[in-house]
C-alpha cells in the first residue's frame, strides 16, 4: 500500500495564480483532512471531508476550496493565490473520526507564492 | 480554536538519556494522541491515550494522561539520535469536532 500520497511536491506560485493539489490514499479511510503547517506553529486543519461527496471547513478555510468526488481523492484548491498562503500541505486519512482513529499523513506540499 | 500546547519548545540532550515533553490542553477531551515529525516528512502517530487512561507504553514510549491538571507527558526513554524530529500532541478542539495540534517540541539528540 502506498498509504497517503501529494502531488506536487514542490510548487512555486506567482500572486493571483491558481492551482490544484491532490492527495489520494489507498486504505479505504472513511475520512480525510486538509492541513497547512507554518514555521514554528502546529498544524492547522483547513478543511476536512467526512466521507465522499461532503466536505466541511476546518479552522483557516478561507482562499481555499476542496472536493471529495471520489472516496481515495481528496482535492485542495487555490483560487487566487496569496504570498500568506506560502506554507507547508499536509493531507491527511483515517478510517473513521479522529477523534478515535489514528490519521495517516503524506510527506507533504511545499508551496511558495511570491 | 488552539487546544494543545507542548512544552518545552525545544529539547536537547545526549544519546541515552531520557526525553520528557508535556502538552496542556484547555478542555474535556475523549482522548489525546501523540505524533512526531521528522524534518521535511509528514507526522506520524505514536500513541494514543483515552480519557479513560492514565499511562500507556509503548516500547520505550510512556505517555500519562491527567485529565484533572488537563496535561499529557511523553516520555522516551534511553534516546538515540534518530529520536530527533519534533512531537506534537493533538486534542479535539473546543466543539469536540476538529483534531487540533499544539506548536511541537523539537527533540535534538545528540551521539
Amino acid at each position: 500500500n502506498a498509504g497517503v500520497t501529494q502531488t506536487p511536491k514542490f510548487r512555486v506560485l506567482k500572486t493571483g495564480q491558481s492551482m490544484t493539489l491532490l492527495c489520494a490514499q489507498d486504505m479505504n479511510h472513511e475520512y480525510m483532512y486538509w492541513y497547512r503547517q507554518d514555521p514554528g506553529m502546529g498544524l492547522r486543519l483547513i478543511h476536512y471531508s467526512v466521507g465522499e461527496g461532503t466536505t466541511a471547513k476546518g479552522e483557516v478555510p478561507d482562499g481555499y476550496n476542496v472536493s471529495r468526488l471520489k472516496k481515495q481523492n481528496f482535492l485542495l484548491g487555490l483560487e487566487s493565490a496569496a504570498p500568506s498562503q506560502t506554507s507547508v500541505y499536509f493531507c491527511a486519512s483515517s478510517y473513521f473520526t479522529a477523534q478515535t482513529y489514528e490519521q495517516y499523513f503524506g510527506p507533504g506540499t511545499r508551496l511558495t507564492v511570491t | 480554536s488552539q487546544q494543545g500546547e507542548e512544552d518545552p519548545q525545544a529539547l536537547s540532550i545526549q544519546e541515552g538519556e531520557n526525553a520528557t515533553m508535556n502538552c496542556s490542553y484547555k478542555t474535556s477531551i475523549n482522548n489525546l494522541q501523540w505524533y512526531r515529525q521528522n524534518s521535511g516528512r509528514g507526522l506520524v502517530h505514536l500513541i494514543l491515550i483515552r480519557s479513560n487512561e492514565r499511562e500507556k507504553h509503548s516500547g520505550r514510549l510512556r505517555v500519562t494522561l491527567d485529565t484533572s491538571k488537563k496535561s499529557s507527558s511523553l516520555l522516551i526513554t534511553a534516546s538515540r539520535a534518530a529520536d530527533t524530529a519534533s512531537y506534537f500532541c493533538a486534542t479535539e478542539d473546543n466543539y469536540g469536532q476538529n483534531f487540533v495540534f499544539g506548536p511541537g517540541t523539537r527533540l535534538s539528540v545528540l551521539p
